[in-house]
């Protein structure tokens, strides 16, 4: 059985503040990728990073890094300087079909 | 590229009528996917194509749902008759290869169902 659990429903946090979403990705599969997407309140649904099990590098793009390990099972994502417009919704997809059930973050200005 | 298109984006019925959304996913895909989302179960899949070929409809509520993939470059979900609980945001999603590759998804159907 597969399950995918991100156990914060709601962060809030203050502009300039650094957050980190968490994401546990429990399963048999010896190797699987995972993904994490972004809703906006405006709802669109867009993607922002894949990664796949092999590869446990954390990676940063701009503000956004992500630290995977595969022996925790956990893929975290890590907003730095966290901006009014990275308020949304994020979600953890281990891939197509499957999503946690999200975090929304909320950052105020 | 258009990207993932749907149609209509909002849609308002009262119970007991048939509705269509309509997908068109990005060329060159060949996986498909129908999700719902609301407030109370979050996103759900509701049903998987791939090559036009439904693969996973386990996630489908019951039969009052039904979709198809005509061709490679249009698929439909209706909801025969449509009940207030129905009513949610239906997104489409494609990708090139499930698992592997992420998913673009369209603006969404809201459905609203009085």
């Amino acid at each position: 059985a597969q399950k995918v659990t991100q156990a914060q429903t709601e962060i809030s946090v203050v502009e300039k503040e650094d957050v980190t979403l968490d994401c546990v990705y429990e399963t048999r599969d010896t190797t699987y990728y995972l993904f994490w997407y972004k809703q906006p309140p405006s709802g669109e649904l867009v993607f922002l990073i894949r990664r796949n099990s092999f590869d446990e590098q954390n990676e940063i793009s701009g503000r956004y890094s992500w630290n995977f390990q595969k022996s925790t099972s956990s893929f975290n994502f890590t907003i730095t300087a966290s901006q009014v417009v990275d308020s949304a919704v994020y979600f953890c997809a281990p891939r197509g079909g499957i999503f946690g059930a999200g975090t929304r973050l909320f950052v105020k200005a | 590229d258009a990207g993932v298109i749907q149609s209509p984006r909002h849609e308002v019925t009262e119970m007991g009528q048939e509705v269509t959304l309509r997908c068109k996913p990005i060329s060159g895909h060949n996986s498909l996917f129908w999700y719902r989302q609301t407030m109370m179960r979050g996103l759900e899949l509701l049903i998987y194509f791939n090559n036009n070929v439904p693969i996973d409809d386990s996630g489908m509520p019951e039969d009052r749902f039904s979709a198809k993939m005509p061709n490679a470059s249009f698929s439909t979900l209706k909801i025969q008759p449509s009940e207030p609980r129905d009513s949610a945001v239906y997104f489409c999603a494609s990708t090139t290869l499930r698992g592997a590759h992420e998913q673009y998804f369209g603006p969404g159907t809201r459905l609203t169902v009085t």
